[in-house]
């Protein structure tokens, strides 16, 4: 089956840098690939995915771009402010199938 | 749009209670439901996958007579915990998904669970 491996676990940068995520993913049929944002206590949100026909999408200061050749995937956020401070998770899915979650990245903006 | 409710919201109740959590999807048609558990500070572990009409596919490790799952319907699931001791103490969160390739799941609000 699917197994997704995300680094780093945990990131801490200054109000205004950038921060990346990266995942890696196993099954080369997985063409779905999301990532989630969980506020403590909250539920996980959507906040941008990609599929395996596209290699980058951009949202204003998030962008997610996919390398399906190595197999993996990487979020980006650029200017980042105090209330981009949560846990992310990647996610990689196999068509209609259930997702399979990185195990989170914990991002702290200090301002 | 694609609203997922989840209730209750939080649970306490006496160990060798039986405690059922609802999953709604408000505003879309679901055939398939997930349910996690999530422990403090770590990743969502699926625990099963639920289809509307069918039994429940249940993840290597999860007992499916403890946690029973019934999806009677496209926009409900139910997640009961039969006998629930401490060690169930958890946040169980739902999502749903409608069933065309590349969609995303959406989830509910979770359900904290105390077991005393």
């Amino acid at each position: 089956g699917e197994n997704v491996e995300q680094h780093p676990s945990t990131l801490s940068v200054q109000e205004g840098d950038s921060a990346v995520i990266k995942c890696t993913y196993s099954d080369s049929a997985s063409n779905y690939f999301p990532w989630y944002k969980q506020e403590l206590g909250k539920r996980p949100q959507l906040i941008i995915d990609i599929r395996s026909n596209v290699g980058e999408k951009k949202d204003q200061r998030i962008a997610v771009t996919l390398n399906k050749t190595a197999k993996h995937f990487s979020l980006h956020i650029t200017e980042t402010q105090p209330e981009d401070s949560a846990v992310y998770f990647c996610a990689a899915s196999i068509r209609r199938t259930d997702m399979r979650f990185g195990a989170g990245t914990r991002l702290t903006v200090k301002p | 749009g694609a609203v997922v409710s989840q209730h209750p919201s939080w649970v306490i109740c006496k160990s060798g209670t039986s405690v059922k959590i609802e999953c709604r999807s408000l505003d879309f048609q679901a055939t398939t439901m997930f349910w996690y558990r999530q422990f403090p500070k770590q990743s969502l572990m699926l625990m099963a996958t639920s289809n509307e009409g069918s039994k429940a596919t249940y993840e290597q490790g999860v007992e499916k007579d403890k946690f029973l799952i019934n999806h009677a319907s496209l926009t409900l699931s139910t997640l009961t915990v039969t006998s629930a001791h401490p060690e169930d103490s958890s946040f169980y969160i739902c999502s749903a998904r409608v069933a065309r390739e590349g969609q995303p799941q959406h989830f509910g609000d979770g359900t904290r669970l105390s077991i005393l």
